[in-house]
């Protein structure tokens, strides 16, 4: 069965350390998503891609960056972690056909930035 | 700018009643998705329902409904015969469809936590 998997699911860093979250679908989706999850806020838009080598900014995208190299990849870094970050993150894929694509979301990454 | 309201930060409901989690958006698009999704404490998002701003019926899947008043801009929830597995935090979101094509990005309310007392 195709799926959205996440890595690592826990993660506790330090301040200033750069991190990497990944992401990887099977699904064969060209949209893929990085979201964040904190308390009041609901689900806020880092990052988005619409296709291998395209990346765009989302809502909240200071301090992260991402690349696609390829269909099923879409790694998250934080370039230098802060305490702010310290988040649930989520990614998400979907598809490009046809009006009603549901989002598909990975079990998320809890990082923690101490 | 596209933007979701969940009024109801938390909603308390008997099992076996129904219920109602209140949406409300604006955008300017004349083309959009409205979805809701459910997160149990576990934490993953399941989809629940969908409903496409030309769609002229409002979307059913089995206990879920959604009450789209698009005059009003509002897509509330409605569950039906509530389960105590329903207690979840509930979120609605809101897709750009620009020109019938979906671009993807989902813009999310702060979600509603839905309490289902036995």
């Amino acid at each position: 069965d195709a799926e959205i998997t996440q890595s690592p699911r826990h993660k506790i860093t330090e301040t200033g350390r750069q991190v990497t979250l990944a992401c990887h679908q099977t699904w064969n989706h060209n949209n893929m998503f990085w979201y964040r999850q904190d308390l009041g806020h609901g689900l806020r838009l880092i990052h988005y891609s619409y296709g291998v080598h395209d990346t765009n900014k989302g809502e909240v995208s200071d301090g992260y960056s991402v690349s696609r190299s390829n269909t099923e990849d879409l790694p998250l870094t934080l370039e230098s972690a802060a305490s702010s970050q310290t988040s649930v993150y989520f990614c998400a894929s979907s598809p490009t056909s046809g009006l009603f694509n549901e989002q598909f979301f990975g079990p998320g990454t809890r990082l923690t930035v101490l | 700018a596209q933007k979701i309201t969940q009024t109801q930060p938390g909603m308390f409901v008997q099992e076996k009643e129904a219920v109602t989690l209140d949406c409300t958006y604006d955008t300017s698009d004349q083309s959009y998705g409205l979805f809701w999704y459910k997160q149990p404490s576990s934490g993953e998002m399941i989809f629940l329902i969908y409903q496409g701003s030309y769609d002229e019926q409002n979307a059913t899947e089995g206990r879920y409904s959604l009450n789209f008043q698009k005059a009003r801009k509002s897509a509330n929830l409605v569950i039906s015969a509530s389960q105590l597995g329903d207690s979840a935090m509930y979120f609605c979101a809101m897709r750009e469809d620009a020109g019938g094509t979906s671009y993807g990005k989902l813009t999310f309310g702060q979600g509603t936590i839905l309490t289902v007392h036995p």
